[in-house]
């Protein structure tokens, strides 16, 4: 079975400072890994993902997000964020067989504060 | 990126009566969606697979007689709650996708009275 964490269901941060959001993983075989983004009443948008290559993967927006296989870990970034990057963000991961389906994270919610 | 379109967005329906949601891929085909619910403040809880052509597979403790799907084309999904109660309120997001990447539709926020 594979499963997200992301521990945090709150993080604040001041405009212009960089941001963090976490995500860890369990899943069979090499990890898919995406990175999504929900703004109130809203569908999920698409801001990056990791199959394979580069560990630090580059996004929507400005974000990035780092693979780490040692520590299963997919955390999102940002150097520098803006108030309108506040929203709720989902991590999700699938294996690399054939099943197309997506396990989330709970979300983290993200603020920035002016 | 893709687009998903997801109609309607809002509906309010009386205890009892059916409700029809639609999924679309507008830019490309999809031979398989996926719909999800989420309640508020919470994670998206995978509920089917909508398979183009054959029979939806339901995720375990979804009730497929309830959650009627049709995936008649390989760009509409239709998602019909029947007989809905107020406890089938929730926001429903589909996705399809192709590649690797999924994509996700705007929701639909049924309330039902």
């Amino acid at each position: 079975a594979q499963s997200v964490a992301q521990p945090e269901d709150q993080v604040n941060v001041a405009e212009g400072n960089p941001l963090t959001v976490k995500c860890t993983y369990s899943v069979s075989g090499n990890p898919y890994l995406f990175w999504y983004v929900q703004y109130p009443n809203r569908g999920l948008q698409f801001l990056l993902k990791y199959i394979t290559g580069d560990n630090l993967v580059k996004g929507s927006y400005g974000f990035e997000a780092e693979f780490n296989k040692s520590q299963t870990s997919f955390h999102l970034k940002k150097p520098s964020a803006l108030v309108s990057d506040s929203a709720l963000y989902f991590c999700a991961v699938r294996g690399s067989g054939s099943a197309r389906q997506l396990t989330f994270g709970s979300g983290t919610q993200l603020t920035v504060l002016p | 990126g893709a687009v998903v379109s997801q109609h309607p967005s809002r509906v309010i329906c009386k205890s009892g009566t059916s409700v029809k949601i639609e999924c679309r891929s507008l830019d490309f085909q999809a031979t398989t969606m996926f719909w999800y619910r989420q309640f508020p403040k919470q994670s998206l809880m995978l509920m089917a697979t909508s398979n183009e052509g054959s029979k939806a597979t339901y995720e375990q403790g979804v009730e497929k007689d309830k959650f009627l799907i049709n995936h008649a084309s390989l760009t509409l999904s239709t998602l019909t709650v029947t007989s809905a109660h107020p406890e089938d309120s929730s926001f429903y997001i589909c996705s399809g996708g192709f590649t690797d990447t999924q994509y996700f539709g705007p929701g639909t926020r049924l309330t039902v009275l």
